[in-house]
């Protein structure tokens, strides 16, 4: 176990509604970062927050938005949902920015259907 | 951008035996680090073993290790004495020093065969 958890664990919705979906970093940990894992790929970089505030962002529409908390718990929230937004939604936990990152925890994820 | 390849879409290993997965990666940049992460069916990316691309030395946690060729851009990664508990899906990741994001290949999915 990493310490990083993810609600939540499944959810199922429907094409143009929205989802809000939840990360705890590890404890002590001030950076997350987002990672949407289509079936069959690897995951691909979403956005990172670091002390709540974005700190770069993939190559995602700006239907993808995210939180960080004073706690440095973050939310990923997608908008107007599309099929091709069904994947697992990952979240990684790490320690700084930059250079001084050096491994990133993994959640379990969060594994979103869009009906 | 950085890429990261790896061909071998399956792999299998009888129990006890030796298996190698093999990645790629294409970068300008002199500085970074390459990992491989485990991905059993519970989902959790699991980290197996770091690389460094300024150590030389090949990096090595038990049963695991790493062939690093700088120049080649390879990063092979070796499980030696395989168990059951090794299936899964390996994901190769490389990270730049600058950069804030990994960039995974498209997964190996090991079997370990009794």
């Amino acid at each position: 176990e990493t310490g990083v958890t993810q609600s939540p664990t499944h959810l199922i919705k429907t094409r143009g509604q929205q989802v809000t979906l939840r990360c705890s970093s590890q404890s002590g940990h001030n950076t997350v970062s987002w990672y949407q894992q289509a079936l069959g790929q690897g995951p691909q970089f979403i956005f990172q927050y670091y002390r709540e505030e974005e700190n770069g962002r993939g190559n995602f529409p700006p239907r993808f938005s995210g939180l960080q908390f004073p706690n440095y718990s973050s939310e990923l929230n997608v908008n107007a949902l599309e099929l091709d937004d069904s994947a697992l939604y990952l979240c990684a936990s790490s320690l700084g920015s930059g250079s001084k990152v050096t491994e990133a925890f993994f959640g379990q994820g969060t594994r979103l259907t869009v009906v | 951008a950085q890429t990261v390849t790896q061909s071998q879409p399956e792999m299998s290993v009888q129990e006890a035996e030796t298996v190698t997965l093999s990645c790629t990666y294409d970068t300008s940049e002199s500085d970074y680090y390459l990992f491989w992460y485990k991905q059993p069916p519970s989902r959790q990316m699991i980290l197996v073993i770091r690389q460094e691309a300024y150590k030389q030395q090949n990096a090595t946690e038990n049963r695991f290790s790493v062939n690093f060729q700088k120049a080649a851009k390879s990063f092979s990664l070796k499980i030696s004495d395989s168990q059951l508990g090794d299936a899964a899906m390996y994901f190769c990741a490389y990270r730049g020093n600058t950069g804030n994001q990994f960039y995974f290949g498209t997964g190996t999915s090991l079997t370990v065969i009794p």
